[in-house]
């Protein structure tokens, strides 16, 4: 299935936005890019998803390249409780892995006062 | 709402004891999952269930056995525990259908420590 790279670790200061990316460059068509974050001591939640089109919700905004082969999700106002590890995630819409998820290390966000 | 509850919330096992990890979810949520998450690591899936009476391994089933007599719970034994099997276990439940567009919704986890 296909694989995802993101940074290990990012900062930012606190009130700014924040562009965290996500590299999926064997994406296939029918993949979903979805976007979780764990929170210390949590378990993850989710955050956002899109197939091709940009994507906003309370919580973040979704980037998504032409090509697919990249993504970004935005913040655009990073606070103290944003500090988590977040995840980008590629989820097949059909076949064996229609109902799984594959969690790679993801992004340390730290966000500085 | 309660949505995803595991319990118990911390654990401590000798080698070779047996125990059993509950999750409950009250969303009506078809798919549901078992995850461990090692110190520095990502998420990997131990065992997942599509439905009550059914269950299939995921990336890293060994030593680890899995029920779904009701559809809102899903267990995870562990018959003989291993030092390599103390972990974080992140239960979650998804609905039926929407593919790729599929959202988890995660319990808080169940820290488990074999001495």
């Amino acid at each position: 299935d296909a694989k995802t790279t993101q940074p290990n670790s990012m900062e930012s200061n606190e009130e700014e936005p924040v562009h965290l990316p996500c590299n999926h460059s064997t994406i296939s068509g029918t993949d979903y890019i979805h976007w979780y974050r764990q929170l210390p001591s949590q378990g993850p939640e989710y955050v956002i998803h899109g197939l091709t089109s940009n994507v906003n919700n309370r919580m973040a905004s979704l980037a998504i390249a032409e090509d697919r082969k990249s993504s970004t999700l935005i913040l655009h106002r990073a606070t103290l409780r944003d500090a988590a590890v977040y995840y980008c995630i590629l989820r097949d819409a059909f076949g064996y892995y229609a109902r799984q998820l594959t969690f790679g290390s993801g992004t340390q966000l730290t966000v500085l006062p | 709402n309660a949505g995803v509850t595991q319990t118990p919330k911390f654990r401590v096992l000798k080698t070779g004891q047996s125990m059993t990890l509950l999750c409950a979810q009250d969303m009506n949520h078809e798919y549901m999952y078992w995850y461990r998450q090692d110190p520095g690591m990502g998420l990997r899936l131990i065992h997942y269930s599509v439905g009550e009476g059914t269950t299939a391994k995921g990336e890293v089933p060994d030593g680890y056995n899995v029920s779904r007599l009701k559809k809102q719970n899903f267990l995870l034994g562990l018959e003989s525990a291993a030092p390599s099997q103390t972990s974080v276990y992140f239960c979650a439940s998804s609905p039926l259908g929407t593919g790729g567009a599929n959202v988890l919704t995660f319990g808080a986890g169940s820290r488990l420590t074999v001495l």
